[in-house]
Formats: structure tokens, C-alpha cells, sequence
């Protein structure tokens, strides 16, 4: 059974630092790994996806990362702003559609 | 497109009574899943469907809870009896195959 984690479960760091959220998985036999986004009192939105044969995808300030062997990915965000302060979430599929969650990081940019 | 519509934003009730749960998809997907958000459990699937069969609902706690999805359109999920520890926030997503799912805002549910 799969199973997801994200440590920590908060990070506060100042404007303009950039900055790693960490996501580690059980099952490797993972066909994608996604990260998601999500603002308080709102659903989320998702932010990247990255396929089993892929290792990386990039999108403006954003950087994921997905290493099957370990069991790891890592969201890179460069030069962070309070506009990013949300709960980031990391999800894998397996073979079926079901996504399995992490708890997410909560992540607050200051100003 | 409006996105994934959910229905009502936030309900209170009161233990023993029964709630519905409503979602409109995005036109033209062919998933639709029903997920549980806690602060102790996180983001739980519930059940899923395809071309508006269920194909997943272990998830789905107890007999208390059952999902229906009449058409394309339209999913309910109703709790009954509801219970206290059903407070949770609600999220319905729809999904074209394979790829990501798209979440609709939530159901805000307070079981008193």
C-alpha cells in the first residue's frame, strides 16, 4: 500500500529565500508523482506532474524533482514571495487513478 | 469552463440527520472522485467513478455513506445518519484520463 509523507509539516522562511518541500513514497512502482497547491478555504490546484520516466519538470519558479530509487521528490520554489505562502501537497498514482496524498507542508513566505 | 462546481459550500447539522453533498463536473471528463479533508487524516479518497460508474469505493467509511452519479454531470454524496466525527472538509475533482485531477472548492460539513 502506498503511503506518503512530507516533512515538515510547516516552514516559515523570509522573502526572496529559495527553498525545498520534501515528499518521500513507499511503493516505487509509481506512475506519476504530482504536487499540488492549496490556498485556505479553497481546493486545490495542481502545480506540476511528473511521469515515472521523467526526473524533473519546471515550471516559471518551480522545480520538481521525482527519484523512484530513494522514494523521493523534492518542489524546489527560487526566490520565493508572500504570494506563495499556501500548504503544498504531493501526491502519487499508482497503476489505477487513485491518488494517495501526503499531509502536505504549510508554507509561509514573510515579507 | 466554471471548473468543478460543489454544492453547498458549508453546512451545519445536527447528529442524526441526513446530508447531500452535491458536485457538477467539468464537462467532458470521464472521473469523478470524492475526497475527505482532515487535519488528523489529510486528504482521504472516498470513491471514484468512470463514465459514471462506481469503480473504487473502499474508501467510503461506513454504510452511512453512498455515492450516486445519475449522469455526466451531476454526483451526490450523502451521509445518513451523519456523526460528529464527519465534520470535514469535502472535495469533489474531475479528471480527463490520465492525467491530473481538478478540485473543486469544497464542502465545508459541521456535524453538531
Amino acid at each position: 500500500k502506498q503511503e506518503v509523507t512530507q516533512i515538515p509539516a510547516a516552514l516559515s522562511v523570509p522573502e526572496g529565500e529559495n527553498l525545498v518541500l520534501n515528499c518521500s513514497f513507499t511503493d516505487s512502482a509509481i506512475y506519476n508523482l504530482q504536487w499540488f497547491r492549496q490556498d485556505p478555504g479553497k481546493g486545490l490546484t495542481s502545480l506540476l506532474l511528473i511521469q515515472s520516466s521523467q526526473r524533473e519538470q519546471t515550471s516559471g519558479r518551480l522545480n520538481a524533482s521525482l527519484d523512484k530509487s530513494s522514494g523521493r521528490s523534492t518542489l524546489y520554489i527560487a526566490a520565493s514571495q508572500p504570494g506563495d505562502s499556501a500548504t503544498y501537497l504531493c501526491a502519487g498514482k499508482g497503476g489505477s487513478e487513485k491518488l494517495v496524498f501526503g499531509k502536505g507542508t504549510k508554507l509561509t513566505v514573510n515579507p | 469552463d466554471a471548473g468543478v462546481i460543489q454544492s453547498p459550500r458549508h453546512e451545519v447539522t445536527e447528529m442524526g440527520q441526513e446530508v447531500t453533498l452535491r458536485c457538477k463536473p467539468i464537462s467532458g471528463h470521464d472521473y469523478l472522485f470524492w475526497y475527505r479533508q482532515t487535519m488528523m487524516r489529510g486528504l482521504e479518497l472516498l470513491i471514484y467513478f468512470n463514465n459514471n460508474v462506481p469503480i473504487d469505493d473502499s474508501g467510503m467509511p461506513e454504510d452511512r455513506f453512498s455515492a450516486k452519479m445519475p449522469n455526466a454531470s451531476f454526483s451526490t454524496l450523502k451521509i445518513q445518519p451523519s456523526e460528529p466525527r464527519d465534520s470535514a472538509v469535502y472535495f469533489c475533482a474531475s479528471s480527463p484520463w490520465p492525467d491530473t485531477q481538478y478540485f473543486g472548492p469544497g464542502t465545508r460539513l459541521t456535524v453538531l
